[in-house]
């Protein structure tokens, strides 16, 4: 398995711009996490999917934030418009199970930098 | 109170010794939990899973969880360099309609010194 795809890997843009974020979670899993990851404020959970139906969005930071998971095999995080207070690493994971905890299996990540 | 607690280290140890992690978590509700691994630059990954009180081995690796005190810890013998990463404690945490989500702690960066 080719295990959990994220892209672009990086991506830089201006204040401003929309930015679209890519994942492809390893097929058969159920569960779509999408994190985000900075230095002081370590892996927070911004929206967890379980069969492609939004389960918690309360780490959502704010309206320019969205997500959508049309199918089992693909999601997008969009900010709309990007400030540079977004600049950290965005992950997408995957696990198997539906509604317990089990092994997440972590995407390469997104470094996003907003100028 | 933040969910789920670490030191941020660095916690500095020579090859060879044991090192020790540790973690606190704030609810008692919580049932499952989880260390994972970070190298710098890289994504996380799973090591270690605990659900019941007490220790739980792996190789080199012993997790060690104590739900009175709200406690969990992460014991790695004959530390190696190539152990060198961040460790991130993560909890769950129930939601609504039966469903649980993971917290994971702000992390622990652990050198080895050869």
């Amino acid at each position: 398995d080719a295990g959990v795809i994220q892209s672009p890997r990086h991506e830089v843009t201006e204040m401003g711009q929309e930015v679209t974020l890519r994942c492809k979670p390893i097929s058969g899993h159920n569960s779509l996490f999408w994190y985000r990851q900075t230095m002081m404020r370590g892996l927070e959970l911004l929206i967890y999917f379980n069969n492609n139906v939004p389960i918690d969005d309360s780490g959502m930071p704010e309206d320019r934030f969205s997500a959508k998971m049309p199918n089992a095999s693909f999601s997008t995080l969009k900010i709309q418009p990007s400030e540079p207070r977004d600049s950290a690493v965005y992950f997408c994971a995957s696990s198997l199970l539906a509604g317990a905890p089990d092994t997440q299996y972590f995407g390469p990540g997104t470094r996003l930098t907003v100028l | 109170q933040k969910e789920v607690e670490q030191n941020s280290g660095p916690l500095s140890v020579p090859e060879g010794a044991i090192a020790s992690l540790n973690c606190t978590y704030s609810d008692r509700g919580s049932q499952s939990f989880f260390w994972y691994r970070q190298y710098s630059g890289k994504s996380p990954e799973l090591i270690m899973s605990i659900y019941s009180n007490g220790d739980k081995e792996d190789g080199r690796f012993t997790a060690q969880l104590n739900k009175a005190s709200q406690y969990v810890s992460l014991l790695i013998r004959d530390s190696q360099p190539s152990d060198s990463a961040t460790y991130l404690c993560a909890v769950n945490t129930p939601l609504s309609g039966g469903y649980q989500k993971v917290t994971f702690g702000t992390g622990t960066k652990l050198q080895v010194i050869p």
